[in-house]
């Protein structure tokens, strides 16, 4: 079964600082990956996917993923963290077809993770 | 271009009353589904549709019905509220199902039952 996980529910990082925002998944074959932020009281907006091709993944805001098969994770990452930053991040993995008889249009979720940037 | 929107914002039930969310997006998409997001379990699929006069169960199905009549418009009918049906509901979606497209989102409507 296709599944994702985000370990962390919470990650707390200064204003300036790299950040890091994890991911791992598990997919039966070659996973589509992506990353979606929500400010409060708003709905998920896109911000990056990998399909194929360079492991290293930009996206809008300065944002970057690293998809890494062997370690069947895809971190999000950006050199220098805002305060306006602050956020939940989704990580999802697409279904490929074996959990809702046969959709292959299906994101899978993890539970998210909430990024605070202190000043 | 007004992307994905969702009626209404806000809405209380009492246990029993049903009532309709409606979904609206204007980019052609095929693909079109609803979750629902609740603290500490991420988004649950409820209902999906891969194009007009079709749709499907998604992860947590009881409680809710669609349709899909228009390439537009995918409304969720909640039967009779339950309290356990409290939650943010968003509409999403994207050019067609599966393969490496994003899902666009609505902003969401809050639902509380009492």
């Amino acid at each position: 079964a296709q599944s994702v996980a985000q370990p962390e529910d919470q990650v707390n990082v200064a204003e300036g600082n790299p950040l890091t925002v994890k991911c791992t998944y598990s997919v039966s074959g070659n996973p589509y990956l992506f990353w979606y932020v929500q400010y409060p009281n708003r709905g998920l907006q896109f911000l990056l996917k990998y399909i194929t091709g360079d492991n290293l993944v930009k996206g809008s805001y300065g944002f970057e993923a690293e998809f890494n098969k062997s370690q069947t994770s895809f971190h999000l990452k950006k050199p220098s963290a805002l305060v306006s930053d602050s956020a939940l991040y989704f990580c999802a993995v697409r279904d490929l077809g074996t959990n809702y008889g046969g959709s292959q249009g299906n994101l899978i979720f993890g539970k998210g993770t909430k990024l605070s940037v202190k000043p | 271009n007004a992307g994905v929107t969702q009626t209404p914002k806000f809405q209380v039930l009492k246990t029993g009353q049903s009532m309709t969310l409606q979904c609206a997006q204007d980019m052609n998409h095929e693909y079109m589904s609803w979750y629902r997001q609740d603290p500490g379990m991420g988004l649950r699929l409820i209902h999906y549709s891969v194009g007009a006069g079709i749709t499907d169960q998604g992860e947590v199905p009881n409680g809710y019905n669609v349709s899909r009549s228009t390439t537009e418009d995918f409304p969720l009918r909640l039967l009779s509220a339950a309290p356990s049906q409290t939650s943010v509901y968003f509409c999403a979606s994207s050019s067609r199902g599966g393969g490496p497209y994003e899902q666009y989102f609505g902003p969401g409507t809050r639902l509380t039952v009492t």
